[in-house]
């Protein structure tokens, strides 16, 4: 079984601040994709990258696959308390994806 | 509107009581899957399939089983329902290959087994 280690488990920072929240395997994955999940929902998809070394921007967001395909990080400039919630990454491989346990994001105003 | 629905949302049951979570897409998707998540263990594949009558073990699938005898409708079964089962389940469904596309998740279905 692949495994996705995610960190922090928990992070509560000010509305304002940056953060950075990390996604680490050993294993090689064919794509990564992030998700954001609120309370009471399923996750919702918000990035899939698949090539080394790619960097996706969406708005404040910016999520960065590594070179050898097996981690990935997520940073979020100017957090909002709209940020707040649930991120996932997840690995992608033949049979699906494998996801980490997630980061709990608090945004405080 | 292209979505997942499963149903019910919400259930309360007791040892033993055979039961079944409906999960039904209706955006043509050949792969599905069944997921639960649990606090501190995130969230676990239990079975997949990849098209009709095509349906595979993922990394929890003591205790469940599935069908997909229609392309739509994926649901899961538990034959005798144990409080370790006590979960939150989510169905899931995307075109094929899974890694390239986006999961599109059902609202989930909390489960209580006393």
């Amino acid at each position: 079984t692949q495994l996705l280690e995610q960190s922090p488990q928990f992070l509560s920072i000010q509305e304002g601040e940056n953060l950075t929240v990390y996604c680490n395997s050993s294993s090689v994955f064919s794509s990564l994709q992030w998700y954001r999940q609120e309370p009471g929902e399923g996750p919702v998809l918000l990035v899939t990258v698949v090539t080394g070394g790619e960097v996706k921007k969406l708005k404040r967001l910016t999520f960065q696959f590594g070179d050898a395909r097996k981690d990935s990080s997520l940073h979020i400039t100017a957090a909002q308390t709209g940020d707040t919630g649930l991120y996932l990454c997840a690995g992608g491989g033949a049979d699906g994806l494998t996801f980490g346990k997630g980061t709990h994001l608090i945004i405080q105003p | 509107e292209a979505q997942v629905t499963q149903n019910p949302r919400y259930l309360i049951t007791v040892t033993g009581k055979k039961l079944t979570v409906t999960c039904s897409q209706n955006m043509n998707h050949e792969y599905m899957s069944w997921y639960r998540q649990d606090p501190g263990l995130g969230l676990r594949q239990i079975y997949y399939s990849m098209n009709v009558e095509v349906t595979d073990k993922g990394d929890v699938p003591e205790g469940y089983k599935v069908s997909r005898k229609e392309k739509r409708n994926f649901p899961l079964i538990l034959e005798s329902p144990s409080p370790n089962q006590t979960s939150l389940y989510f169905c899931a469904s995307s075109p094929l290959p899974p890694a390239s596309y986006e999961q599109y998740f059902g609202p989930g279905t909390r489960l209580t087994v006393t």
